[in-house]
């Protein structure tokens, strides 16, 4: 199984702030990753497939890179609604594997 | 709207079955592979399984491999997940997502239904 590590496990950020989280994966899955957003109590919403295209809808201060092993999502400018937990997935192979999720909290 | 509705949760005893529903409404429910995964409460995502658009090619989960069958009936725009054997650590909730195909992520998501398996 494809095993996805992502870091840090939570950061504390303010308002405004440039945020970066990462997501390695233990072998290359080329860009068949995926970034889901999470809210207490809500079901995940999905922001970025294909490791850079953003679903309509999604806020253009979301953003992804990467290929290979390596991946980022990138929010520009937090913004208060954007406090909760993030989950990448890898899509090349079965099982569709996460990440253990990273909790983006107020500083 | 696209909305996907899952019922069939509940509480079991270590060894039992449950069968879950997700009913979707909203969308060509022939045309996307459907997908389930669960949460254990107060941890990440897991995913557990997924579906073609016909139905006819499925994967699991290692761990549930054997125990669990994931189905559709296209004509009722439902999926299905038997679960048999149950076992604690297969607690949490179970959401039912559209998606699953490679390369694509899980972009309808429904509330979920709680799976309790306890003595």
């Amino acid at each position: 199984d494809i095993q996805m590590t992502q870091s840090p496990s939570s950061l504390s950020a303010s308002v405004g702030d440039r945020v970066t989280i990462t997501c390695r994966a233990s072998r290359t899955i080329d860009t068949y990753l995926n970034w889901y957003q999470q809210k207490p109590g809500k079901a995940p919403k999905l922001l970025i497939f294909a490791a850079s295209t953003l679903p309509s809808g999604v806020p253009s201060r979301f953003s992804g890179s990467g290929s290979g092993t390596d991946f980022t999502l990138t929010i520009s400018s937090l913004l208060p609604e954007d406090f909760a937990t993030y989950f990448c997935q890898q899509s090349f192979t079965d099982p569709r594997t996460f990440g253990q999720g990273t909790k983006v909290e107020i500083k | 709207e696209v909305q996907l509705v899952e019922s069939g949760g509940g509480l079991v005893q270590p060894g039992g079955s449950l069968r879950l529903f997700c009913e979707a409404s909203g969308l060509i429910f022939s045309s996307p592979w459907m997908s389930w995964v669960r949460q254990a409460p107060g941890k990440g995502l897991e995913w557990v399984a997924h579906i073609k658009q016909d139905g006819t090619e499925q994967s699991y989960l290692d761990s549930v491999k054997g125990r669990f069958t994931i189905s559709r009936d296209n004509a009722k725009n439902s999926l299905f997940l038997q679960m048999v054997s149950l076992r604690v650590d297969d607690t949490g909730l179970y959401y039912c997502a559209r998606g699953g195909s490679r390369g694509l992520g899980l972009d309808v998501w429904g509330q979920g239904t709680m799976v309790t398996v306890s003595s």
